[in-house]
């Protein structure tokens, strides 16, 4: 089982749809989950992060985080052409691990006008 | 401005050839860390320092190695061992303090000719 897994894309929405991002992880001890965007060629950039259950909201992004379920996900609202990228979920174990990322496969999305 | 600077931004490697790629910050950040990025897929973790003078193997250290001689630098090296070389190689920076989010260089390229 991979530690960090993402649902499988492609994905495709509508411009002004709602896209939804899922992401499970293995370890129980994880504390800390983050949201990174990938344009083709380009680095990873930090878009969100959340430590605690529940929603947290930042502009168009929400990322809530369900850690009895072990799951954290990702909405974007009124989704734009722009928003076309690699979003990669990651994971860090927090403790003497703190700071590395286990970073799960990543999930295409596509948003067209 | 700080951020971390990765050098080259493309680099070519014949067979059976070292190549040191180049990974500095000025963020004044305690940890660093070298991912590879395959097509389609998410980074995996190849080592990781979180103080000088100290480094730990990733998931997939074989065919590589580091130095960090200094807080601002944190080398890789792609050996002749390692057999399947070319990928995208990020570098990366966080600091102790939460969200332990990552800063990430723009990336080298390798590809082996």
């Amino acid at each position: 089982q991979k530690e960090v897994e993402q649902n499988s894309g492609p994905l495709s929405v509508p411009e002004g749809a709602i896209a939804s991002l899922n992401c499970t992880y293995s370890d129980r001890g994880s504390q800390s989950f983050f949201w990174y965007r990938q344009y083709s060629g380009k680095s990873p950039e930090l878009i969100m992060f959340i430590y605690s259950n529940g929603d947290k909201e930042d502009g168009r992004f929400t990322a809530q985080l369900n850690k009895a379920s072990q799951y954290v996900s990702l909405l974007i609202r009124d989704s734009q052409p722009s928003d076309s990228a690699t979003y990669l979920c990651a994971v860090s174990a927090g403790g003497t691990s703190y700071g590395k990322l286990t970073f799960g496969q990543g999930t295409i999305l596509t948003v067209h006008p | 401005d700080g951020g971390i600077t990765q050098s080259p931004k493309y680099l070519f490697r014949k067979e059976g050839q070292n190549v040191t790629l180049s990974c500095e910050q000025n963020l004044n950040h305690d940890a660093m860390y070298w991912y590879r990025q395959d097509p389609g897929q998410g980074l995996r973790l190849i080592y990781y320092s979180q103080i000088v003078n100290d480094f730990q193997k990733g998931d997939i250290a074989e065919g590589y190695s580091v130095s960090r001689e200094k807080k601002e630098s944190f080398p890789l090296t792609v050996t002749s061992a390692q057999k399947n070389p070319t990928a995208f190689y990020l570098c990366a920076s966080s600091n102790r303090d939460r969200p332990y989010g990552y800063t990430f260089g723009s990336g080298t390229r390798l590809t082996v000719v």
